[in-house]
């Protein structure tokens, strides 16, 4: 069984300032991670995903993660936020099976002051 | 590329009705699609998996009775709550996958917001 686990659920910080989302994952196999992120009232978006290669992914909107094997962490990173970065951002893993399941952590919510 | 859209968006209906919603891969086949419930301030509880032609797959604790899905196209998928009651309100996501070369990811709709009063 995999698991995914967020262990912030509010990361409050200032704009400019730069944020790190943290995301622990367990799984016997070879995974596959996502970052997704969630604007009130709308659907997921998918920021940056590892698949394979290099373990420092660069996503959408200046985000990038690092893949962490031996720590089985998949920490989510940017410089600088603006205020538009408010919103939910969720950790999500694939760790087998043909229907490419996810199973997603309970979620960050980043909030950027001014 | 790769827009899911759900229909409706809100939807507000009385205690023992029936709603339905729809889930539309716009540009692309999808041969799974995936429905998700969503509680304010938590993550999202995969309610079921279906593909294309055969019946859904659902989660441990989702009564297939009550939530129905019908995946009958590889563009369409529906949702129905029979009989819904206030503590079905929720946030109702879809997802779909089948994208050329992007099999492992899925893409989602917008969600539907369900109030049953």
């Amino acid at each position: 069984a995999q698991s995914v686990t967020q262990l912030d659920s509010q990361v409050p910080v200032f704009e400019e300032a730069p944020v790190e989302l943290r995301c622990n994952y367990s799984s016997s196999v070879s995974v596959y991670l996502f970052w997704y992120v969630q604007y009130p009232n709308q659907g997921l978006q998918l920021l940056l995903k590892y698949l394979s290669g290099s373990t420092l992914v660069k996503g959408i909107n200046g985000f990038e993660a690092e893949f962490n094997k031996s720590q089985t962490s998949f920490h989510l990173r940017k410089p600088s936020v603006h205020i538009s970065d408010t919103a939910e951002y969720f950790c999500a893993v694939y760790s087998g099976g043909s229907n490419y399941k996810l199973t997603f952590g309970k979620g960050t919510l980043l909030t950027v002051n001014p | 590329g790769a827009v899911v859209s759900q229909h409706p968006s809100w939807v507000i209906c009385k205690s023992g009705t029936s709603v339905k919603i729809e889930c539309r891969s716009l540009d692309f086949q999808a041969t799974t699609m995936f429905w998700y419930r969503q509680f304010p301030k938590q993550s999202l509880m995969l309610m079921a998996t279906s593909n294309e032609g055969s019946k859904a797959t659902y989660e441990q604790g989702v009564e297939k009775d009550k939530f129905l899905i019908n995946h009958a196209s590889l563009t369409l998928s529906t949702l129905t709550v029979t009989s819904a009651h206030p503590e079905d309100s929720s946030f109702y996501i879809c997802s779909a996958s089948g994208l050329a070369g992007r099999l492992n990811e899925q893409f989602f709709g917008p969600g539907t917001r369900l109030t049953v009063l």
